[in-house]
């Protein structure tokens, strides 16, 4: 079974900042979500990625498939991104999908 | 319009009742999910159907009947409830299987006492 890391656990940052996410997992994947549940408790897909780097807005995600790895970043990130953002390894077929434990933002103003 | 819905939004209910939670997408995907978040926030997935087919089926109880009468719909039916199963359940969809983006519903808390 795919073991999923993430960290931080929690991040504290101050508005502007520019934030680093980070996932790893242990078993070869088809690919991986990044989500962002809001504290309201709403989830929304961010990104589903299976190589290199995909932005949106503020934004990005990067994967390395051999490292096992993938990063978030928020550039100039607000106090509305404040939010868990968790990964989910998807191994393909029967096998579905692993998620990290997520990671608790909060942008101070 | 909501693109996936659930209903009920809460649940409360006693321990060895009988519940259902309905899901629907009006997005035309072909795969649907079933994901329990746990009281410290934990998602696992539990099942997942494409085109009213079972394709993925975690280890939960057999308690945990997923139907799915056509691809716009997966409902989730919980028998003989326990104090464990209280949780949040999300309801989700994809065009594929896995490796699309997924359009979450806004989940339906359960609680039992």
């Amino acid at each position: 079974k795919n073991e999923v890391e993430q960290s931080p656990q929690n991040l504290t940052a101050q508005e502007g900042e520019f934030i680093t996410i980070n996932c790893s997992y242990s078993v070869g994947i088809s690919a991986l979500h990044w989500l962002q549940q809001h504290p309201g408790g709403g989830i929304v897909s961010l990104f589903m990625l299976s190589s290199g780097k995909k932005k949106h807005g503020r934004l990005i995600a990067t994967i390395n498939i051999q490292e096992k790895h993938s990063s978030l970043h928020i550039t100039a990130s607000h106090p509305r991104d404040s939010a868990v953002y968790i990964c989910a390894a998807v191994q393909g077929g029967a096998d579905g999908l692993t998620f990290g434990k997520g990671t608790h933002l909060i942008i101070q103003p | 319009d909501t693109a996936v819905s659930q209903t009920p939004k809460y649940l409360v209910t006693q321990m060895g009742n009988d519940k259902s939670i309905k899901c629907e997408q009006n997005l035309g995907h072909d795969t649907m999910y079933w994901y329990k978040q746990d009281s410290k926030k934990f998602l696992k997935i539990m099942f997942s159907y494409n085109n009213k087919e079972l394709i993925i089926n975690e280890t939960v109880p057999n308690r945990f009947s997923p139907k799915s009468p056509d691809k716009a719909h997966l409902n989730l039916h919980i028998n003989s409830l326990e104090l464990g199963d209280s949780a949040v359940y999300f309801c989700a969809s994809s065009q594929d299987a896995l490796l699309n983006e997924q359009f979450f519903g806004p989940g339906t808390r359960l609680t039992v006492l």
